[in-house]
């Protein structure tokens, strides 16, 4: 099947400074990716759709200025967490769909911890 | 409004025995739904898709049924197995393209 790698897997931060996140398809071209956000035993909350080439379309709720999001190209989408604060912390997860079959193909996840 | 229900948050069986998890859906007309499995600090894994007109969809022990009536899924694994121990998440494909359950954590108790 196809492969999501995102990195990294786990960060620690200081309070206001700005973390990115990586998201890369491996052996596909992903026009489309997806990111999440999941606080523990809790579900996945979609944060954002995240188009190659154009701007991302953020879900309710989700601040676009806190939690910026580039596709710069068909394999890569980034997601930056801006003057992080500890609320901030959680496990953020990306997906990419192959297409037709609207398979959603995720990274392994990014622990943020924010102190 | 639209809605995602898996029966239960947590379900705990024997091994070897058969595990099945509901997800029931409200207000949406999908042509498919798909199921994923979740394991603790891991990104979720697609397991299986079945569509509209599908019944039923088999793969190895895994057994999902699509009943669009009820507007219900059933995922069955047979057989279980310790290593089946984690969180099954449905998605049902709709208006919102990507709305998951909030999940079932299955324990398999050897």
């Amino acid at each position: 099947g196809a492969v999501v790698s995102q990195h990294p897997s786990w960060v620690i931060c200081k309070s206001g400074t700005s973390v990115k996140i990586e998201c890369r398809s491996l052996d596909f071209q992903a026009t489309t990716m997806f990111w999440y956000r999941q606080f523990p035993k809790q579900s996945l909350m979609l944060m954002a759709t995240s188009n190659e080439g154009s701007k991302a379309t953020y879900e309710q709720g989700v601040e676009k200025d806190k939690f910026l999001i580039n596709h710069a190209s068909l394999t890569l989408s980034t997601l930056t967490v801006t003057s992080a604060h500890p609320e901030d912390s959680s496990f953020y997860i990306c997906s990419a769909t192959d297409g037709p079959r609207d398979i959603q193909y995720f990274g392994a996840g990014t622990r943020l911890s924010v102190l | 409004s639209q809605k995602i229900e898996q029966n239960s948050e947590a379900l705990n069986i024997q091994e070897g025995k058969t595990a099945t998890l509901t997800c029931n859906y409200t207000n949406y007309s999908p042509a498919y739904l798909q199921w994923y499995r979740q394991d603790p600090g891991r990104g979720p894994v697609f397991l299986l898709l079945i569509r509209e007109n599908e019944k039923e969809k088999r793969k190895e022990r895994l057994k999902v049924t699509f009943d669009t009536t009820l507007k219900q899924s059933l995922f069955h694994i047979t057989a279980s197995q310790p290593a089946d121990s984690a969180t099954y998440l449905c998605r049902v494909q709709g208006n919102t393209p990507l709305v998951f359950g909030k999940g079932t954590r299955l324990s398999v108790i050897a």
